[in-house]
């Protein structure tokens, strides 16, 4: 089946403005997570969503981040006031559920922001 | 948090060689996986391997959770071998992969 998919792929936004991110996960996984990637800076984790439960935020840099899961499947991840620290490549991923062999985690593609 | 390391940060390689890359947790985990980016930024899943052997190819994974340590295994190297492989963990209870700062790979022909 299809993989992780997110957009858009590419976004120049202007300093000050929000931002929307997409993320379509894997069909039937539970579990949804997202990290960023900066230069310098590794890879690292944003916020968790699993099934209902309250989503792990302890990630999120500042309370310009958001994101919200809607009907357990597709994400958003809105920043707001965009800053050029902002700057990264924003990955998604899912995974069947939290826990055991089925804990592995798929990545998708990324959606490169670069701040002006 | 559950620290994670990884060496060699670079390694460069003559296509045809071997070559093992090492990443070190600071804690117990339930989740450790080795992810290869590609030069388009694509995370792809290599091993789900929190302990261990798994073999696949030309790639083989070691985790010994006890040492809290796991190896990458690259045998025959090949060009398309090239790009950064990142380890990342979870430690038990936890919710989120922590990841090490990779190891970039450059196979020259």
């Amino acid at each position: 089946g299809a993989g992780v998919s997110q957009s858009p792929s590419n976004k120049v936004t202007e300093k000050g403005k929000d931002v929307e991110l997409r993320c379509d996960p894997i069909s039937g996984h539970t579990a949804l997570y997202w990290y960023r990637q900066s230069l310098g800076q590794g890879l690292e984790f944003l916020i968790y969503f699993q099934g209902n439960s309250a989503p792990d935020k302890s990630g999120l840099p500042s309370d310009r981040f958001s994101a919200e899961r809607t009907g357990g499947s597709v994400s958003t991840l809105t920043i707001q006031r965009t800053q050029q620290e902002d700057s990264a490549v924003y990955l998604c991923a899912s995974s069947l559920a939290a826990g055991g062999r089925t804990d592995t985690q798929y990545f998708g593609p990324g959606t490169r922001l670069t701040v002006l | 948090g559950i620290q994670v390391e990884q060496s060699p940060p670079d390694l460069i390689l003559q296509e045809g060689a071997n070559s093992t890359l090492r990443c070190n947790f600071s804690d117990s985990v339930n989740n450790l996986q080795w992810f290869h980016q590609n030069p388009w930024g694509q995370l792809i899943n290599l091993f789900y391997i929190p302990s261990g052997t798994k073999q696949n190819g030309r790639l083989s994974a070691t985790t010994v959770a006890t040492e809290r340590y796991s190896l990458l295994y690259i045998s025959s190297s090949q060009t398309t071998d090239s790009g950064v492989y990142f380890c990342a963990a979870r430690k038990t209870a936890g919710n989120k992969l922590t990841f090490g700062g990779g190891t970039r790979v450059l196979v020259k022909p």
